[in-house]
Formats: C-alpha cells, structure tokens, sequence
C-alpha cells in the first residue's frame, strides 16, 4: 500500500514537457530525500534523480527533480519515444520504516 | 561495472517455499545497504526489505513480517530472500537493488526473476 501518490498517467507531444506529481506526508517526503525512477516492462529499473534533485552520471539534464514540504516533483523536458515508460517516485517512511515507491505514472508521448 | 544477477524464481504452491539469490558485482559489496523489490503483475513497484552492510540491521514491508528473511553473504558478494509460507499475492518480479547510501535511493537494480505462487 503505497503512502505517495502520484497522476496515474500524463501524455504530450514529442518535444514537449511533463510534469510528473508525488505527494506525500511529514513522515515520507517530509523527512527524508525523494528519488526518481524510470521502468520499462521487462527492463531493469532505473534511477534517474536522486536526493531530491541530483542526476546520477549519465542522466541527461531533460531530467530534473524538485522538493517543496511533502510533495516533489519530476520533470521531463524535450520528449522523446524514447522516455515511454513507468515513473516512479520513492522515499523512506519514518513511521513504518521502510522504503515506499509512488503509485506511479505512465508517460505516453503522443 | 555494476552488475546484479538474481535466480532461483519459479513456480511454487501456495504454503510453499523459495529462495531467491542476487550475485552482486563490479562494485564493494559489503559497503552498501541492499534491498529486494517487487512487482506485482499489473501493479506498481513495492519494496519488499532491506539488510544493512553487516547484516545487522533488517527491515520488512508488513505483507512479508514472519514469512520472509533477508540475509547477506559478503564474502560472496550474495544477497538471498528466503521466503516461506508463499501466498498468492507474493506472485511477482523480484529485483534486487544496491541503494547508494542509507539515507538515498537505489542506483542499480537486476533484471529481476519472476516468483509465481499458484496450485
């Protein structure tokens, strides 16, 4: 039962942006850092923002994270095909404790 | 380079037991938190349990308290999942995952093995 909640979908337009939400609480995002992830079915996921807002190496800057209280925020800038896919957020829970991911996004790009 | 390989999925009855393994390397094991994390089939990622450096330190998703063990061998670079009393809902992709510090997210993952809990 995931305690971060996020859009179930959002789609746009090749070269457009997203905006990906993840809302949380005092005891998740409130208290410890936010990071980002992409999956693909299939596929390994993979980390694309870390800490709130830093980009593991090879992570292009299309890829942006932001924190504020208990929500953060993912953005996608310039969408490719390519960035089809699964979003998920994640944060340690103080109050259980544990790891929680977001419910999820899928992104479609039109 | 990193590379996290798990095995031992399968097919098993409910009230059955499996073990799952993940050899880790390309990087110093016994350095890093590691965890296992599911995904149930049409369902989102849900992570599973954690195990600090030395294996002194566990932590479980309340669905897996009692029923699951997390366990490490860093002399050969192992995480393993015991898993007992497998229910149906336990039916997923299991990963394995390297966080990078205590307080961050994971940075590599494995492909994943696919546990199916069925009669």
């Amino acid at each position: 039962q995931s305690v971060l909640t996020q859009p179930p979908s959002m789609s746009a337009a090749p070269g457009q942006k997203v905006t990906i939400s993840c809302s949380g609480s005092s005891s998740t995002i409130g208290s410890s850092y936010v990071s980002w992830y992409q999956h693909l079915p299939g596929t390994a996921p993979k980390l694309l923002i870390y800490e709130n807002n830093k980009r593991p190496s090879g992570i292009p800057d299309r890829f942006s994270g932001s924190k504020s209280g208990t929500s953060a925020t993912l953005g996608i800038t310039g969408l490719q095909t390519g960035d089809e896919a699964d979003y998920y957020c994640g944060s340690w829970d103080i109050s259980l404790p544990g790891y929680v991911f977001g419910t999820g996004t899928k992104v479609t790009v039109l | 380079e990193v590379h996290l390989v798990e095995s031992g999925g399968g097919l098993v009855q409910p009230g059955g037991s499996l073990r799952l393994s993940c050899a880790a390397s390309g990087f110093t094991f016994n350095n890093y938190w590691m965890s296992w994390v599911r995904q149930a089939p049409g369902k989102g990622l849900e992570w599973v349990a954690n195990i600090k450096q030395d294996g002194s330190e566990k932590f479980y998703v309340d669905s897996v308290k009692g029923r699951f063990t997390i366990s490490r061998d860093n002399a050969e670079n192992s995480l393993y999942l015991q898993m007992t009393s497998l229910r149906a809902e336990d039916t997923a992709v299991y990963y394995c995952a390297k966080k990078m510090s205590s307080s961050s997210g994971y940075d590599y993952w494995g492909h994943g093995t696919l546990v199916t809990v069925s009669s």
